[in-house]
């Protein structure tokens, strides 16, 4: 079956970092292009960052230059390293498969999440 | 960056009932047009993406159209769990973007 399970979130203090990360069963992380989507409290659905083949990466503005996105072939896990943590970054945080270019990058495949607060 | 509004932001319809919701890109997005459930505490669920192919394993009264610059999401014959918020989302370039949302309820 194939399935994401992602680990890592929690409280932490503004100015801290986290780990996330997005365990995948029943396919390649590292044959497929992957994302991240975060949700704060209440509000809408809000991309983070994706990683295509070939290791290349795109991030929202909003966590440019502070998260790194990144897999490990070996584990069949994503990641996601966020540093300098801001309160605006609480959210659930999803890891999602991305379709290929023929079926125009949907995410097919999403985890139950996991909930980052950033609060002192 | 390209926004996606969808319209309504609510919408109240009864067991049966056909409804639509629209999405608009601030400009053209060819078909890269992807529509998404979402219940309580859940995470989204693909219905549709390519602006209209439904993803497998999802019910046929789901249906999407259209392409460039408009785009509908349409079910017919509600039943009890479709009640639920969708989004429509495009990745025809980063960063990718989000509809704000549309919460269906029950009348």
């Amino acid at each position: 079956e194939v399935q994401l399970e992602e680990s890592g979130g929690g409280l932490i203090q503004p100015g801290g970092s986290l780990r996330l990360s997005c365990a995948a069963s029943g396919f390649s992380v590292n044959s497929n292009y992957m994302s991240w989507v975060r949700q704060g409290p209440g509000r809408g659905l809000e991309w983070v960052s994706l990683i295509q083949g070939g290791d290349r990466t795109y991030y929202a503005d909003s966590v440019k230059g502070r998260f790194t996105i990144s897999r490990d072939k070996s584990k069949n896990t994503l990641y996601l390293q966020m540093n300098s943590l801001r309160v605006e970054d609480t959210a659930m945080y999803y890891c999602a498969r991305v379709l290929p270019v023929d079926s125009y990058f949907g995410m097919d495949v999403w985890g139950p999440g996991t909930t980052v607060t950033v609060s002192s | 960056d390209i926004q996606m509004t969808q319209s309504p932001s609510s919408l109240s319809a009864s067991v049966g009932d056909r409804v639509t919701i629209t999405c608009r890109a601030s400009q053209s997005i060819s078909s890269y047009l992807s529509w998404y459930q979402q219940k309580p505490g859940k995470a989204p669920k693909l219905l549709i993406y390519a602006a209209s192919t439904l993803q497998s394993g999802v019910p046929l009264r789901f249906s999407g159209s259209g392409s460039g610059t408009d785009f509908t999401l349409t079910i017919t014959t509600l039943q009890p769990e479709d009640f639920a918020t969708y989004y429509c989302q495009q990745s025809y370039s980063t960063p990718i973007t989000f509809g704000q949302g549309t919460r269906l309820e029950i009348k």
